[in-house]
């Protein structure tokens, strides 16, 4: 089974800087997605950034990175220009992946880090 | 753009009562969840759903939990005799189609109902 572990249960950041959540993930399988998903006082879950494990290349979107060492189960996410908005829980995902039919897709989830962006 | 919508967004309940949470999927997905988060805790996968038929659920999807597509859109999850422990936001999850030779799309989910077992 697949385990996804965030150690920083909260974390903070003024306006305009950088942070890096953290995660780091446990599984024998070789084909697999990553995923963070960001989840607002409004609770719904939504797509930041997704990586594919097989691309040694880390995911970029705007504002948004990821550190992606595969060989170390690691999977951090940086926030550049930190912005009130961003403010919300961070949840990071493992996805396994077959290439056959009979897979089901599910993700798995870390507890999660609390974001708080300080004007 | 597309959405998945779930209803009601707030449901309160009687310990022991039936419930039934709703879910529009987006139109041309063919993966279905339930994904359950207790209040400060991480969100634990329920069940996936493919071609009219559960293809996993979690040790939390015991005889109490049922799932049900009844008429091709809507994605529904019953609770047959709600428990306190019961009490959760409840999200429900689409996928469309993996691609052969490709590595997955992302799952969207809805707004979640937060059910409240009193």
């Amino acid at each position: 089974a697949q385990t996804v572990t965030q150690s920083q249960p909260e974390m903070s950041v003024q306006e305009a800087e950088t942070v890096t959540l953290s995660c780091t993930y446990d599984t024998s399988e070789n084909n697999y997605y990553l995923f963070w998903y960001k989840q607002p006082p409004s609770r719904q879950m939504i797509l930041v950034i997704r990586q594919e494990a097989y691309k040694q290349q880390n995911a970029t979107e705007n504002r948004f990175s990821v550190n992606f060492q595969k060989a170390a189960k690691s999977f951090s996410l940086k926030i550049s220009d930190s912005q009130l908005g961003d403010t919300a829980m961070y949840f990071c995902a493992f996805m396994k992946l077959y290439n056959s039919g009979g897979s089901n897709y599910k993700l798995t989830f870390g507890k999660g880090t609390l974001l708080t962006v300080n004007p | 753009e597309p959405e998945v919508t779930q209803t009601p967004s707030h449901q309160v309940t009687q310990m022991g009562q039936e419930v039934i949470l709703r879910c529009v999927p987006i139109s041309n997905h063919l993966y279905f969840y339930w994904y359950r988060q207790i209040l400060g805790q991480k969100v634990e996968f329920l069940v996936s759903f493919y071609n009219n038929e559960i293809s996993e659920k979690s040790e939390i999807f015991d005889d109490q939990f049922s799932v049900e597509r009844p008429d091709g859109s809507n994605f529904t999850l019953k609770i047959r005799s709600t428990k306190l422990e019961d009490s959760a936001m409840y999200f429900c999850a689409s996928r469309g189609q993996i691609g052969s030779g490709q590595f997955g799309t992302e799952a969207f989910f809805g707004q979640g109902t937060r059910l409240t077992v009193v």
